[in-house]
């Protein structure tokens, strides 16, 4: 089993929906939750990150950490074209700064 | 001008062969890094350096090496490339913050 579980889809959603992407993960230890967004051809690139638990919001996204339940999310209000990538999610334990990726979801936002 | 860059962009090399994928930053971090990219498994880490004397594996080191010359310089080797080392390599890097890690554009890699 892997560390970190997210499902690569594809997933669309039409344009102005609400997205969700999700990861689970099995080591209690992780307390960095980062999520990266990789257009095609591109490297991954830092869209939020979130430290221990509780949401963190920067405009249209939303990042979640529930670690009681070891799930984290990240929510995209009124999608655009533009959001149209794949998201992955990383995370890392206090003592380790290796980062522990998820396989990616990729998301196509249709107009 | 991109902060990290890769060199080559697209490699294609025959089974056997010895192949080296060059990274250049001009970031000024400490820290960089190698991973390679399959379909379905994510990013792993291959090595990572935290500074010209410090190197460490990854995840999945077999069958790799890898040269800090200098601070801005990372490279990683192939002794003897095998096709299911077939895949997208990445270079970043990252300040003292583990959250943040900025990545070159990529070595799409096919071994032969």
């Amino acid at each position: 089993q892997k560390e970190v579980e997210q499902d690569p889809g594809p997933l669309s959603v039409p344009e102005g929906a609400i997205v969700s992407l999700n990861c689970t993960y099995s080591n209690s230890a992780f307390q960095y939750f980062m999520w990266y967004r990789q257009y095609s051809r591109k490297g991954p690139e830092l869209l939020m990150y979130t430290y221990s638990s509780g949401n963190k919001e920067d405009g249209r996204f939303t990042a979640q950490v529930d670690k009681s339940s070891k799930y984290i999310s990240l929510f995209i209000r009124d999608s655009q074209p533009s959001d149209s990538a794949t998201y992955l999610c990383a995370m890392s334990a206090y003592s380790n700064y290796q980062l522990i990726w998820g396989a990616g979801t990729k998301l196509i936002i249709k107009p | 001008d991109a902060d990290v860059t890769q060199t080559p962009r697209n490699r294609i090399t025959k089974t056997g062969k010895r192949i080296m994928l060059e990274c250049s930053q001009t970031k000024g971090h400490d820290r960089m890094y190698w991973y390679r990219q399959d379909p379905g498994l994510g990013l792993r880490l291959i090595y990572y350096s935290f500074d010209v004397k410090d190197i460490n594996k990854g995840e999945i080191s077999d069958g790799y090496s890898v040269s800090r010359q200098a601070q801005a310089k990372f490279s990683l080797s192939l002794e003897s490339a095998i096709p299911n080392q077939t895949a997208l390599y990445f270079c970043a890097t990252s300040g003292q913050s583990r959250e943040t890690q900025y990545f070159g554009p990529g070595t799409r890699l096919l071994v032969l």
